[in-house]
């Protein structure tokens, strides 16, 4: 299956900072990559998906502003939380979207953020 | 739009099967997905199946369909303490151009020596 990388895993940060998350396609050409996010004890919520070369779409009551999205290339996407505040802190999750049902299916392993 | 629903909570003992159960709104035809997700650890695709699939078996797992009732199973065979995680049921529909997955709350499955 599609291998999904993503970086950092574990990430601490000051409120008011900004934190940048990258997820990389390793063998496959991603022109559409999905952000997901999940709050202790909860389920995965989608929040954005990322475009190559063009702009990302929000899921409703994700804030563009905040949560920035680059997809510069076909094999990354990058999710930069900016101002970040504790109520940010969360698991966040990236996928990639191709043919077939299985290349959505596999995520990266995730990034835990802890904003203090 | 899409709505899963899971129960939140099994308990077995190990050795016993376990069954964690699902149910989906989309009417339309769909694959459907179980991952296993440990404590602070990623998302693992355990399985899939399409919505014109009754059944699906792999190993100690059995995942059946009820596409009339729209209710998805997941069936552990001869659970171990390593099974103890979180099962969260997903599903993507085929036509409505939407590829992400819209996820269950997740089922916590407790497994008892």
């Amino acid at each position: 299956g599609a291998v999904v990388s993503q970086h950092p895993s574990r990430v601490i940060c000051k409120s008011g900072t900004s934190v940048k998350i990258e997820c990389r396609s390793l063998d496959f050409q991603a022109t559409t990559m999905f952000w997901y996010r999940q709050f202790p004890k909860q389920s995965l919520m989608l929040m954005a998906t990322s475009n190559e070369g063009s702009k990302a779409t929000y899921e409703q009551g994700v804030e563009k502003d905040k949560f920035l999205i680059n997809h510069a290339s076909l094999t990354l996407s990058t999710l930069t939380v900016t101002s970040a505040h504790p109520e940010d802190s969360s698991f966040y999750i990236c996928s990639i979207s191709g043919q077939g049902p299985t290349i959505e299916a596999f995520f990266g392993q995730g990034t835990r953020l802890t904003v203090v | 739009g899409e709505d899963v629903e899971q129960s939140l909570f099994l308990s077995v003992r190990e050795g016993d099967s376990s069954v964690i159960n699902c149910t989906y709104t989309d009417s339309s035809s769909t694959y459907l997905y179980w991952y296993k997700q440990e404590p602070g650890a990623g998302l693992q695709l355990l399985t899939y199946i399409f919505s014109n699939m009754d059944m699906k078996q792999d190993q100690r797992l059995t995942v059946l369909l009820n596409k009339k009732d729209k209710h998805l199973s997941l069936r552990i065979a001869d659970t171990q303490t390593g099974d103890s995680a979180i099962y969260f049921c997903a599903e993507r529909p085929m036509d409505t151009g939407r590829r992400a997955l819209t996820f269950g709350s997740g089922t916590r499955l407790q497994v008892q020596p």
